[in-house]
């Protein structure tokens, strides 16, 4: 069975400090993995995806995520926060035959 | 493309009553979904179609729930009767294959059940 889990459901940094969520997944199937951000009061939005090849995967504003087969990891990087980062961040992986599953969530903060 | 359209954006309404929400996912894709989210629960799959054929309901809450997919341009999630605890955003997502592409997420319709 697949199943995600996001370590720290609320991450708080400052404004310029390194960003790092955290998510571990478990699969059957070789995984295929995703991070999606929502903005307040918005739907779900694509920030980047794992499905083969490369292990580091850069995506939209300035994240990036790597993908660890042994440590069984998708940790989501930006080197740098900013104040529009705030906003929550849900890691998922493909089901085998099935949708994606989602992680509870982690909410970002970002301070001046 | 003008991405995931959902309607309505809110609905307001008293318990008893039914409530159908609706959504049209995006051009050419061929999977559905719907989810439910909640602070307490979070992001809950209820159902998703491929080719407009229900494939996992598994995540429906109960009778009450119902959803359809009459074409490949339309899709409708009704609740009835309608309760308090039905109170949530509920998100259509449409893919272009089930598990293999990210899911493109409309804006989301609040529901508040009084």
């Amino acid at each position: 069975a697949q199943s995600v889990t996001q370590l720290g459901s609320h991450v708080s940094v400052s404004e310029g400090a390194l960003v790092l969520l955290r998510c571990n997944y478990s699969s059957s199937v070789p995984p295929y993995l995703f991070w999606y951000v929502q903005y307040p009061n918005q739907g779900l939005q694509l920030l980047l995806k794992y499905t083969t090849g490369a292990t580091l995967v850069k995506g939209i504003n300035g994240f990036e995520a790597e993908f660890k087969k042994s440590e069984t990891s998708f940790h989501l990087t930006k080197p740098s926060a900013h104040m529009s980062d705030a906003a929550e961040y849900f890691c998922a992986v493909r089901g085998a035959g099935t949708a994606l599953i989602f992680g509870k969530g982690t909410t970002l903060s970002v301070s001046s | 493309d003008a991405g995931v359209i959902q309607s309505p954006r809110h609905e307001v309404t008293e318990m008893g009553q039914e409530v159908t929400l609706r959504c049209k996912p995006i051009s050419g894709h061929n999977s559905l979904f719907w989810y439910r989210q909640t602070m307490m629960r979070g992001l809950e799959l209820l159902i998703y179609f491929n080719n407009n054929v229900p494939i996992d309901d598994s995540g429906m809450p109960e009778d009450r729930f119902s959803a359809k997919m009459p074409n490949a341009s339309f899709s409708t999630l009704k609740i009835q009767p309608s309760e308090p605890r039905d109170s949530a955003v509920y998100f259509c997502a449409s893919s272009l294959e089930a598990g293999r592409n990210e899911q493109f997420f409309g804006p989301g319709t609040r529901l508040t059940v009084l």
